[in-house]
């Protein structure tokens, strides 16, 4: 079954330690992006790639970093830079400059606590 | 100001009810429209989802689109327990654009 799949489901980080979100897609999209949810607050950007080996800043991306050296994979990055990482962030994909069909796909997320 | 603005709830209704949601946006050059319904601790998944003016149907869901309005809808007709969830709203300038997304409304059907 073609799908988005996160790693891990829950995640625990202690402060000053930086931490890695998986994101996998075999949907053949090429754009990715990573949001941050939190209550009340909807989904916010915080990194998109349009691209393998390309990728912008979102409206909150400073703590975050990512990487797109592969067209299936986006890993997210929570740096210690981040002062408020616990949080619901959630991975998606489409297609791009299709006419039809340009929804989001979305994973089922990953429970970032810090400890 | 945001640019789409959805009321977060919660909104609370009896079985059997008809669920009215609703989304308010500002700019114009959004043509793509989506409504997503997340259950707690999971992703969002795709409701509906049209690009033009007018209703969509699909079972006991229907899309509302008024794009002189700038606002769009979304009715679940006889509800059940099971449609309890956040039912987040999301919008596209065009096929390369990035999503916009609202806060999300959490409906909450009482048996």
């Amino acid at each position: 079954d073609g799908g988005i799949t996160q790693s891990p489901k829950y995640l625990f980080r202690k402060e000053g330690q930086n931490v890695t979100l998986s994101c996998e897609q075999n949907l053949n999209h090429d754009a990715m992006y990573w949001y941050r949810q939190d209550p009340g607050q909807g989904l916010r950007l915080i990194y998109y790639s349009q691209i393998v080996n390309d990728f912008q800043k979102g409206d909150i991306a400073e703590g975050y970093s990512v990487s797109r050296e592969k067209k299936e994979s986006f890993p997210l990055t929570v740096t210690s830079a981040q002062k408020n990482p616990t949080a619901f962030y959630l991975c998606a994909s489409r297609e791009q400059g299709a006419l039809m069909n340009t929804e989001a796909f979305f994973g089922q997320g990953t429970r970032l606590t810090v400890v | 100001q945001k640019e789409v603005e959805q009321d977060p709830g919660p909104l609370s209704v009896p079985e059997g009810a008809i669920v009215s949601l609703n989304c308010t946006y500002s700019n114009s050059a959004f043509q793509y429209f989506m409504w997503y319904r997340q259950y707690s601790r999971k992703g969002p998944e795709l409701l509906m989802y049209t690009y033009s003016s007018g209703n969509k149907e699909d079972g006991r869901f229907t899309a509302q689109v008024d794009k002189s309005s700038k606002y769009i809808s979304l009715f679940i007709r006889d509800s059940q327990p099971s449609d309890s969830a956040t039912y987040l709203c999301a919008m596209l300038t065009d096929s390369w654009g990035k999503f916009q997304f609202g806060a999300g409304t959490q409906v909450v059907v009482t048996p």
